[in-house]
């Protein structure tokens, strides 16, 4: 696709379920990045991918929370037993990867709802 | 680790020239990034300085001094569209790309 795609864009659970989000980067980015985004806060970083792999990881909140890539395209964020105080729009971005620009390419977000 | 401080909000007039101050913390990193978000929005980048100086794209600058862990966007000829929040980024350090993201300064343009 032409720029990065996210689904489900409005996601409503219940406390304990688990939620799968979706990123499809733009083709040909190696890097792909999520963030959470609270309401009126600033983009909290989560994880970055280069290629499949994962350098950094230390944004995960905690361990029910885990991410992974395939194919240098598609990258699903597991959230499991989800809590109240996971609701926030949740952005991947992707990008060249390489030292370039610096730009980040955003999807529109996936809103996670937990009730 | 890596930090940024941005000012939370910034009041302008139509046609106005605005700075918004970004002061970081960092070991190292490659760039300085600034994205802009409408309420409800996905960010969008706006600019990038690599190296230290003036960064000119349109009615937006950004610059950058590495010595004085400093950089700023400069909006020139407000528009009631560039109501919105600002983000500035750090690009990489330690051998990676990881990219942090400030707090964001919220802009409001009056007539």
């Amino acid at each position: 696709g032409a720029g990065v795609s996210q689904s489900p864009s409005n996601k409503v659970t219940e406390k304990g379920k688990d939620v799968e989000l979706r990123c499809d980067p733009i083709s040909g980015h190696t890097a792909l990045y999520w963030y959470r985004q609270r309401l009126g806060q600033g983009l909290e970083f989560l994880i970055y991918f280069q290629g499949n792999s994962a350098p950094d990881k230390s944004g995960l909140p905690s361990d029910r929370f885990s991410a992974e890539r395939t194919g240098e395209s598609v990258s699903t964020l597991t959230i499991q037993r989800t809590q109240q105080e996971d609701s926030a729009v949740y952005l991947c971005a992707s990008s060249l990867g390489g030292q370039n620009t610096g730009e980040l390419f955003f999807g529109e977000g996936s809103r996670l709802t937990v009730l | 680790g890596q930090s940024l401080e941005q000012p939370s909000e910034v009041t302008a007039v139509e046609g106005a020239i605005v700075q918004i101050n970004c002061t970081y913390q960092t070991s190292g990193f490659y760039g300085l990034s600034w994205y802009q978000q409408h309420d409800g929005g996905a960010p969008t980048f706006l600019s990038y300085n690599a190296l230290d100086g003036l960064e000119e794209t349109g009615r937006f600058s950004s610059f950058l001094s590495r010595s004085d862990s400093y950089g700023y966007l400069l909006l020139q000829e407000l528009q009631m569209k560039d109501s919105a929040s600002y983000f500035c980024a750090l690009q990489g350090g330690t051998g990676g790309f990881k990219t942090i993201f400030g707090a964001g300064t919220r802009l409001f343009v009056k007539a």
